[in-house]
C-alpha cells in the first residue's frame, strides 16, 4: 500500500463551485499534513498545515479524520487561478521524512 | 531572499554519461530534499540531509545515483551512467523545523532540473 493515495482527477468544474478531495494515509503515527499546490511545469508551494482536526484559510478548509487515516481539501467559490494540481503530503511519524501524494488535478472553467 | 537554487535548469544528455545536478538551499535550513517527479510515479523522495548529513536514502532507485552535501550551502546529485528510464524533473527543497519538532517544516523547492536522457 503506497504511503499516500489520492484521487488523480481531473475535477473539472465552473467558476465559483465548491469542491473537495480526500487523501488517504497509512502510516497512523503521522502527527501532521499539509496540502501543496503545484502549477503546471512549476515547483510544488505549500498551501496549508494541518497540526489538530483542521485548519481554515478563507476559501480553502482541510479537515483530519485520523480514525479513518484522510485528509481533506475542500474549496470555495472556485477561481480560474485555482486550476493547479493539489498535493497531499505526510510526513512518515517523527522522522522529517515527507511523502507526497500522486496529486488531485483541478480545472476550474468559466 | 533568495530561496533554493538548483542549476541545471534543463539538460539533455545521451544515455551513458554522467549528469550532475546542483542545488543551493536557503540559508539557515538545515534540511535538504531530493526529490524526483515523473508523470507515473509523481513526487519520490531519493534521499534527505540534515546538518551536511545523509539521514535516509532508501528513496535512491540504485547505485548509479549518489547525492553529497559537501557543506551547508550546497548539494549534488549524481546519475552516473544515466539511462533514458532516469529522464524526469529533479527537485531540491530545504526546510527546518518549527521550535526544533519533527515534521512541521515547510518544504521550499528550487525550480527543478528537468532532465532528458536520450
Amino acid at each position: 500500500r503506497k504511503e499516500v493515495e489520492q484521487d488523480p482527477g481531473p475535477f473539472n468544474v465552473p467558476e465559483g463551485a465548491t469542491v473537495a478531495f480526500n487523501c488517504t494515509y497509512s502510516n497512523s503515527a503521522s502527527q501532521s499534513f499539509f496540502w501543496y499546490r503545484q502549477d503546471c511545469r512549476k515547483e510544488p508551494k505549500l498551501l496549508m498545515s494541518v497540526y489538530s482536526s483542521g485548519n481554515e484559510d478563507g476559501r480553502f478548509t482541510a479537515q483530519l479524520n485520523r480514525a479513518s487515516q484522510y485528509i481533506s481539501l475542500l474549496i470555495r467559490d472556485s477561481k480560474l487561478s485555482d486550476s493547479a494540481t493539489y498535493l497531499c503530503v505526510v510526513p512518515q511519524g517523527g522522522f522529517n521524512k515527507f511523502y507526497f501524494g500522486s496529486g488531485t488535478k483541478l480545472n476550474v472553467k468559466p | 531572499d533568495a530561496g533554493v537554487i538548483q542549476s541545471p535548469r534543463h539538460e539533455v544528455t545521451e544515455m551513458g554519461q554522467e549528469v550532475t545536478l546542483r542545488c543551493k538551499p536557503i540559508s539557515g535550513h538545515d534540511y535538504l530534499f531530493w526529490y524526483r517527479q515523473t508523470m507515473m510515479r509523481g513526487l519520490e523522495l531519493l534521499i534527505y540531509f540534515n546538518n551536511n548529513v545523509p539521514i535516509d536514502d532508501s528513496g535512491m532507485p540504485e547505485d548509479r545515483f549518489s547525492a553529497k552535501m559537501p557543506n551547508a550551502s550546497f548539494s549534488t546529485l549524481k546519475i552516473q551512467p544515466s539511462e533514458p528510464r532516469d529522464s524526469a524533473v529533479y527537485f531540491c527543497a530545504s526546510s527546518f523545523l518549527l521550535a526544533g519538532v519533527p515534521d512541521t517544516g515547510e518544504l521550499f523547492f528550487g525550480e527543478g532540473s528537468r532532465l532528458t536522457v536520450l
